[in-house]
Protein backbone atom coordinates (compact mmCIF):
# COMPACT_ATOMS: atom_id res chain seq x y z
CA UNK A 1 0.00 0.00 0.00
CA UNK A 2 1.42 3.38 -1.24
CA UNK A 3 2.28 5.62 2.12
CA UNK A 4 3.00 9.28 1.94
CA UNK A 5 3.86 10.27 5.64
CA UNK A 6 4.41 13.92 6.89
CA UNK A 7 5.35 15.23 10.28
CA UNK A 8 1.72 16.22 11.52
CA UNK A 9 3.39 19.65 13.72
CA UNK A 10 1.99 21.56 14.43
CA UNK A 11 5.35 23.83 13.28
CA UNK A 12 5.73 27.18 14.74
CA UNK A 13 8.14 29.62 13.08
CA UNK A 14 8.40 33.52 13.78
CA UNK A 15 7.84 35.65 10.25
CA UNK A 16 10.58 36.28 8.60
CA UNK A 17 12.37 32.62 9.51
CA UNK A 18 12.75 29.27 7.07
CA UNK A 19 9.94 27.44 7.48
CA UNK A 20 10.82 23.46 6.18
CA UNK A 21 8.27 20.81 5.83
CA UNK A 22 9.07 17.22 5.28
CA UNK A 23 7.73 14.16 3.59
CA UNK A 24 8.75 10.48 3.43
CA UNK A 25 7.04 8.02 0.42
CA UNK A 26 6.70 4.74 0.34
CA UNK A 27 6.45 3.86 -3.51
CA UNK A 28 9.59 3.52 -5.39
CA UNK A 29 7.89 4.00 -8.99
CA UNK A 30 6.22 7.77 -7.69
CA UNK A 31 7.53 9.57 -10.46
CA UNK A 32 5.85 12.98 -9.23
CA UNK A 33 5.69 14.74 -5.92
CA UNK A 34 3.56 17.93 -5.41
CA UNK A 35 2.77 20.46 -2.04
CA UNK A 36 -0.02 21.80 -1.71
CA UNK A 37 -1.38 24.43 0.87
CA UNK A 38 -4.91 24.23 2.50
CA UNK A 39 -6.68 26.98 4.10
CA UNK A 40 -8.76 25.81 6.80
CA UNK A 41 -12.17 25.13 5.33
CA UNK A 42 -10.83 25.59 1.73
CA UNK A 43 -9.23 23.77 -0.98
CA UNK A 44 -5.93 22.18 -1.70
CA UNK A 45 -4.18 25.01 -4.08
CA UNK A 46 -0.82 23.83 -5.51
CA UNK A 47 2.15 25.46 -4.51
CA UNK A 48 4.64 23.27 -6.46
CA UNK A 49 5.21 20.56 -8.12
CA UNK A 50 8.82 18.44 -8.92
CA UNK A 51 10.36 15.24 -10.34
CA UNK A 52 13.57 15.67 -10.94
CA UNK A 53 16.32 14.99 -7.98
CA UNK A 54 17.65 18.08 -7.07
CA UNK A 55 16.08 21.59 -5.76
CA UNK A 56 13.27 23.62 -7.53
CA UNK A 57 12.70 27.44 -6.72
CA UNK A 58 9.85 29.22 -7.42
CA UNK A 59 9.78 32.60 -5.37
CA UNK A 60 10.54 32.15 -2.16
CA UNK A 61 9.63 28.43 -1.88
CA UNK A 62 11.88 25.65 -2.81
CA UNK A 63 11.25 22.23 -3.26
CA UNK A 64 13.66 19.76 -3.14
CA UNK A 65 13.45 15.79 -4.17
CA UNK A 66 15.71 12.86 -3.26
CA UNK A 67 14.28 9.46 -4.65
CA UNK A 68 17.06 7.35 -3.18
CA UNK A 69 16.06 8.51 0.52
CA UNK A 70 12.28 8.76 -1.10
CA UNK A 71 12.28 12.23 0.67
CA UNK A 72 10.65 14.87 -0.43
CA UNK A 73 10.76 18.97 1.21
CA UNK A 74 9.56 22.45 1.08
CA UNK A 75 11.28 25.48 2.40
CA UNK A 76 9.32 28.42 2.28
CA UNK A 77 11.72 31.42 2.98
CA UNK A 78 10.90 34.77 5.00
CA UNK A 79 7.48 33.29 6.61
CA UNK A 80 4.56 35.29 6.77
CA UNK A 81 1.58 35.25 9.31
CA UNK A 82 -0.42 34.29 5.45
CA UNK A 83 1.84 31.36 5.22
CA UNK A 84 -0.07 29.98 8.11
CA UNK A 85 -2.24 26.64 6.50
CA UNK A 86 -1.93 23.09 6.36
CA UNK A 87 0.60 21.89 3.62
CA UNK A 88 -0.30 18.79 1.84
CA UNK A 89 2.17 16.86 -0.07
CA UNK A 90 0.99 14.23 -2.59
CA UNK A 91 2.49 11.97 -4.88
CA UNK A 92 1.69 10.49 -8.59
CA UNK A 93 2.77 7.82 -10.14
CA UNK A 94 1.58 6.10 -14.00
CA UNK A 95 -1.70 5.71 -12.38
CA UNK A 96 -2.13 9.49 -11.68
CA UNK A 97 -4.17 9.81 -9.06
CA UNK A 98 -2.42 11.46 -5.91
CA UNK A 99 -2.00 9.88 -2.88
CA UNK A 100 -1.43 12.48 -0.03
CA UNK A 101 0.19 12.78 3.63
CA UNK A 102 -1.77 13.94 6.32
CA UNK A 103 -0.75 16.93 6.42
CA UNK A 104 1.70 19.81 8.14
CA UNK A 105 -0.02 22.27 10.03
CA UNK A 106 2.12 25.76 9.84
CA UNK A 107 1.58 28.85 12.13
CA UNK A 108 3.57 31.92 11.65
CA UNK A 109 4.03 34.29 14.45
CA UNK A 110 4.20 37.95 14.04
CA UNK B 1 -10.14 32.44 -16.54
CA UNK B 2 -12.45 29.92 -14.80
CA UNK B 3 -10.96 27.31 -12.56
CA UNK B 4 -12.63 24.23 -11.89
CA UNK B 5 -16.53 24.82 -10.77
CA UNK B 6 -18.33 22.55 -8.06
CA UNK B 7 -21.73 22.65 -7.04
CA UNK B 8 -23.36 22.79 -4.72
CA UNK B 9 -20.78 24.08 -2.19
CA UNK B 10 -23.21 22.83 1.05
CA UNK B 11 -25.69 20.36 0.52
CA UNK B 12 -27.81 18.30 3.05
CA UNK B 13 -29.31 15.14 2.96
CA UNK B 14 -31.22 12.88 5.40
CA UNK B 15 -30.26 9.28 5.84
CA UNK B 16 -31.76 7.49 2.96
CA UNK B 17 -31.45 10.28 0.37
CA UNK B 18 -29.58 10.50 -2.56
CA UNK B 19 -26.48 13.16 -3.01
CA UNK B 20 -25.31 14.32 -6.69
CA UNK B 21 -22.26 16.48 -6.93
CA UNK B 22 -21.40 18.23 -10.13
CA UNK B 23 -18.09 19.78 -11.30
CA UNK B 24 -16.81 21.16 -14.42
CA UNK B 25 -13.12 21.34 -14.79
CA UNK B 26 -10.96 23.84 -15.64
CA UNK B 27 -10.86 25.10 -19.63
CA UNK B 28 -8.73 22.93 -21.61
CA UNK B 29 -8.44 20.13 -19.06
CA UNK B 30 -10.04 16.75 -20.03
CA UNK B 31 -9.08 14.52 -16.81
CA UNK B 32 -11.00 14.79 -13.87
CA UNK B 33 -10.57 13.15 -9.71
CA UNK B 34 -12.91 13.14 -7.48
CA UNK B 35 -11.24 13.51 -3.68
CA UNK B 36 -12.91 12.74 -0.04
CA UNK B 37 -11.80 14.58 2.73
CA UNK B 38 -13.49 13.31 5.86
CA UNK B 39 -13.72 15.00 9.01
CA UNK B 40 -10.14 15.11 10.63
CA UNK B 41 -8.63 13.21 7.80
CA UNK B 42 -6.59 13.32 4.97
CA UNK B 43 -7.39 13.57 0.90
CA UNK B 44 -8.30 10.21 -0.32
CA UNK B 45 -8.77 9.47 -4.35
CA UNK B 46 -11.80 7.80 -5.10
CA UNK B 47 -12.15 8.09 -9.46
CA UNK B 48 -10.16 9.22 -11.89
CA UNK B 49 -12.24 10.23 -15.26
CA UNK B 50 -12.11 11.18 -19.08
CA UNK B 51 -14.78 11.89 -21.39
CA UNK B 52 -17.34 9.11 -20.90
CA UNK B 53 -14.51 6.86 -19.06
CA UNK B 54 -13.77 5.69 -15.86
CA UNK B 55 -10.00 5.27 -15.90
CA UNK B 56 -9.36 4.40 -11.99
CA UNK B 57 -12.21 3.90 -9.65
CA UNK B 58 -10.03 2.03 -7.16
CA UNK B 59 -10.75 4.45 -4.15
CA UNK B 60 -14.17 4.59 -4.90
CA UNK B 61 -16.57 2.60 -1.75
CA UNK B 62 -18.28 -0.77 -3.48
CA UNK B 63 -21.56 0.12 -3.01
CA UNK B 64 -23.96 2.79 -2.99
CA UNK B 65 -21.49 5.55 -5.09
CA UNK B 66 -21.00 6.01 -8.32
CA UNK B 67 -19.23 8.61 -10.73
CA UNK B 68 -19.16 9.79 -14.53
CA UNK B 69 -18.33 12.18 -16.48
CA UNK B 70 -20.37 12.41 -19.94
CA UNK B 71 -19.65 13.84 -23.11
CA UNK B 72 -21.88 16.78 -22.43
CA UNK B 73 -22.20 18.36 -19.30
CA UNK B 74 -19.85 17.98 -16.04
CA UNK B 75 -18.84 15.02 -14.06
CA UNK B 76 -21.15 13.65 -11.81
CA UNK B 77 -20.49 11.92 -8.23
CA UNK B 78 -23.88 10.23 -7.40
CA UNK B 79 -23.83 8.51 -3.23
CA UNK B 80 -27.29 6.58 -3.23
CA UNK B 81 -29.01 6.25 0.66
CA UNK B 82 -26.21 8.34 2.51
CA UNK B 83 -25.45 7.74 6.04
CA UNK B 84 -24.06 9.90 8.70
CA UNK B 85 -20.68 8.36 7.71
CA UNK B 86 -21.05 9.93 3.95
CA UNK B 87 -20.37 13.70 5.31
CA UNK B 88 -17.08 15.12 4.21
CA UNK B 89 -15.84 17.80 2.05
CA UNK B 90 -15.83 15.84 -2.11
CA UNK B 91 -13.32 17.86 -3.80
CA UNK B 92 -12.83 17.68 -7.70
CA UNK B 93 -9.57 18.12 -9.16
CA UNK B 94 -8.49 18.42 -12.92
CA UNK B 95 -5.75 18.29 -15.25
CA UNK B 96 -4.67 18.62 -18.58
CA UNK B 97 -4.36 16.06 -21.20
CA UNK B 98 -1.72 13.80 -20.60
CA UNK B 99 0.99 14.00 -23.52
CA UNK B 100 3.54 17.19 -22.49
CA UNK B 101 3.07 17.34 -19.04
CA UNK B 102 3.00 15.62 -15.62
CA UNK B 103 -0.43 16.37 -14.94
CA UNK B 104 -1.00 18.32 -12.41
CA UNK B 105 -4.18 18.77 -10.88
CA UNK B 106 -6.12 21.47 -9.88
CA UNK B 107 -8.55 21.63 -7.02
CA UNK B 108 -12.33 22.95 -7.14
CA UNK B 109 -13.90 24.98 -3.96
CA UNK B 110 -15.48 21.33 -2.64
CA UNK B 111 -19.01 20.43 -1.83
CA UNK B 112 -19.28 19.93 2.26
CA UNK B 113 -22.20 17.18 2.47
CA UNK B 114 -24.01 16.88 5.71
CA UNK B 115 -25.91 14.18 6.49
CA UNK B 116 -28.58 14.05 9.12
Amino acid sequence: QKEVEQNSGPLSVPEGAIASLNCTYSDRGSQSFFWYRQYSGKSPELIMFIYSNGDKEDGRFTAQLNKASQYVSLLIRDSQPSDSATYLCAVSGSARQLTFGSGTQLTVLP
Amino acid sequence: NAGVMQNPRHLVRRRGQEARLRCSPMKGHSHVYWYRQLPEEGLKFMVYLQKENIIDESGMPKERFSAEFPKEGPSILRIQQVVRGDSAAYFCASSPPASGGIGEQFFGPGTRLTVL
